[in-house]
């Protein structure tokens, strides 16, 4: 069965310092990626997605993310994080051709010391 | 930017009873989508509605579970006689089409049951 995985389940750092959060997926045809973010208390917002093309991808709040078909993976970035930052983050994917339902990984908490 | 509003925020009902979640999507939107998370596990498909019918469902979506967009606006996720097990965040989002879009999201429904 698809899954995803995203190896890093709690993650402190401090402001200014870079961020880079892994995300596998185990699907061999085409996809489509999102990361989505999910700050305390708040519904879960699309930070960037990936169809095609360039296979990185800026979304929004400074982050990035590269898809290496290759390695099956579509990690998220930022080069310095902030305190405002502090979320957990959602790695998705959808098949396609497929019914676009989401699957996803089980997230990735940060915390940002200011 | 549209919401997507889910409520209530947060619900407690006893073991056994029927518990009606709502939600108001984006009102262009065509795709319609339960999802839950119970705590500290992965956001996981419920189901997928359009066109006023079930496109997909998974298997934890048994007889116990019903969906319904009753008047064109609210959609709506019934559990008909709630175990403790169906204590979770419960997540509804939208999108316009099924191709290269991310849903919206809700804030999300708290639901525990007793």
């Amino acid at each position: 069965a698809q899954s995803v995985s995203q190896h890093n389940h709690h993650v402190i750092l401090s402001e200014a310092a870079s961020l880079e959060l892994g995300c596998n997926y185990s699907y061999g045809g085409t996809v489509n990626l999102f990361w989505y973010v999910q700050y305390p208390g708040q519904h879960l917002q699309l930070l960037l997605k990936y169809f095609s093309g360039d296979p990185l991808v800026k979304g929004i709040k400074g982050f990035e993310a590269e898809f290496i078909k290759s390695k099956f993976s579509f990690n998220l970035r930022k080069p310095s994080v902030q305190w405002s930052d502090t979320a957990e983050y959602f790695c998705a994917v959808t098949r396609v051709p497929g019914t676009y339902k989401y699957i996803f990984g089980t997230g990735t908490r940060l915390k940002v010391l200011a | 930017e549209p919401e997507v509003t889910q409520t209530p925020s947060h619900q407690v009902t006893q073991m056994g009873q029927e518990v009606i979640l709502r939600c108001v999507p984006i009102s262009n939107h065509l795709y319609f989508y339960w999802y839950r998370q119970i705590l500290g596990q992965k956001v996981e498909f419920l189901v997928s509605f359009y066109n006023n019918e079930i496109s997909e469902k998974s298997e934890i979506f048994d007889d116990q579970f019903s969906v319904e967009r009753p008047d064109g606006s609210n959609f709506t996720l019934k559990i008909r006689s709630t175990k403790l097990e169906d204590s979770a965040m419960y997540f509804c989002a939208s999108s316009p089409g099924r191709g290269n879009y991310g849903y919206t999201f809700g804030s999300g429904t708290r639901l525990t049951v007793v």
